[in-house]
C-alpha cells in the first residue's frame, strides 16, 4: 500500500503477557517513529530510527520497552511483562529525511492490557 | 519543561467565526513546523507547514515567530467538519518531531 501500515489494529492482553506491534513504513522512507498516545494526550515520543539504527531511543519508557529495525525497513516494537499503564494507541510514523519532511502516521495500534 | 506547549481547549465556536490558536516552543534551534488535524481515534494527518513568512492554505493562515517562539494557526469562516484536535509540531535538526497535547476545536451549527 502507499501509506504507513500497522499491525495489529487492536490488541487485547492480559497483565505480564509479551506484544509485538508491526509497522510497515512508505516505501523509500529511511525514518521510521514510535510514538504512544493516551487519551487526551499528543503523541509522545518513544524512538526513532535512521535506517537499522536507533537513532534516539531517549523516550522508550523503561527496559520493558524495546524496538528493532533490522533491514530498514519494517519495525517491530516489543513490550515486555505488559501493565495496564501501557494501554494506548501505538504509532507509527515514517519521512524522508532531511529538515522540512513531514511525517506521516498509519492508522495506529490499539493496545489494551486488562 | 516540555518541547512544545498547547492550550488544550476545548474551544466551542459557531459556524462561520475565525477561532486561533497558539503554541509555543522551548528549543530555540528547531527547524521545522507544522500543524497536524487529528479526528476522534484516527491518526494525525497533516494539516499544513508553517514558514516564517507565513502561509495561507485556503482558510487556513499559519504563522511562525521565531523571536518569541511561538507559532499560530487562524481558521476563518469555521464548518461543522473542522470539528477535530489541532496538533502544533515541532522538528530539531535531528528529525525529531515533538507534538503539543493538541487544542479541541468543536464547530456548532
Amino acid at each position: 500500500g502507499a501509506g504507513v501500515s500497522q499491525t495489529p489494529s487492536n490488541k487485547v492482553t492480559e497483565k505480564g503477557k509479551y506484544v509485538e506491534l508491526r509497522c510497515d513504513p512508505i516505501s523509500g522512507h529511511t525514518a521510521l517513529y514510535w510514538y504512544r498516545q493516551s487519551l487526551g494526550q499528543g503523541p509522545e515520543f518513544l524512538i526513532y530510527f535512521q535506517g537499522t539504527g536507533a537513532a534516539d531511543d531517549s523516550g522508550l519508557p523503561n527496559d520493558r520497552f524495546f524496538a528493532v529495525r533490522p533491514e530498514g525497513s519494517v519495525s517491530t516494537l516489543k513490550i515486555q511483562r505488559t501493565e495496564r499503564g501501557d494501554s494506548a494507541v501505538y504509532l507509527c510514523a515514517s519521512s524522508l529525511l532531511g529538515s522540512g519532511n513531514t511525517i506521516y502516521f498509519g492508522e495506529g495500534s490499539w493496545l489494551t492490557v486488562v | 519543561r516540555k518541547e512544545v506547549e498547547q492550550d488544550p481547549g476545548p474551544f466551542n465556536v459557531p459556524e462561520g467565526a475565525t477561532v486561533a490558536f497558539n503554541c509555543t516552543y522551548s528549543n530555540s534551534a528547531s527547524q521545522s513546523f507544522f500543524w497536524y488535524r487529528q479526528d476522534c481515534r484516527k491518526e494525525p494527518k497533516l494539516l499544513m507547514s508553517v514558514y516564517s513568512s507565513g502561509n495561507e492554505d485556503g482558510r487556513f493562515t499559519a504563522q511562525l515567530n521565531r523571536a518569541s517562539q511561538y507559532i499560530s494557526l487562524l481558521i476563518r469562516d469555521s464548518k461543522l467538519s473542522d470539528s477535530a484536535t489541532y496538533l502544533c509540531v515541532v522538528a530539531n535538526t535531528g528529525n525529531q518531531f515533538y507534538f503539543g497535547t493538541g487544542t479541541s476545536l468543536t464547530v456548532i451549527p
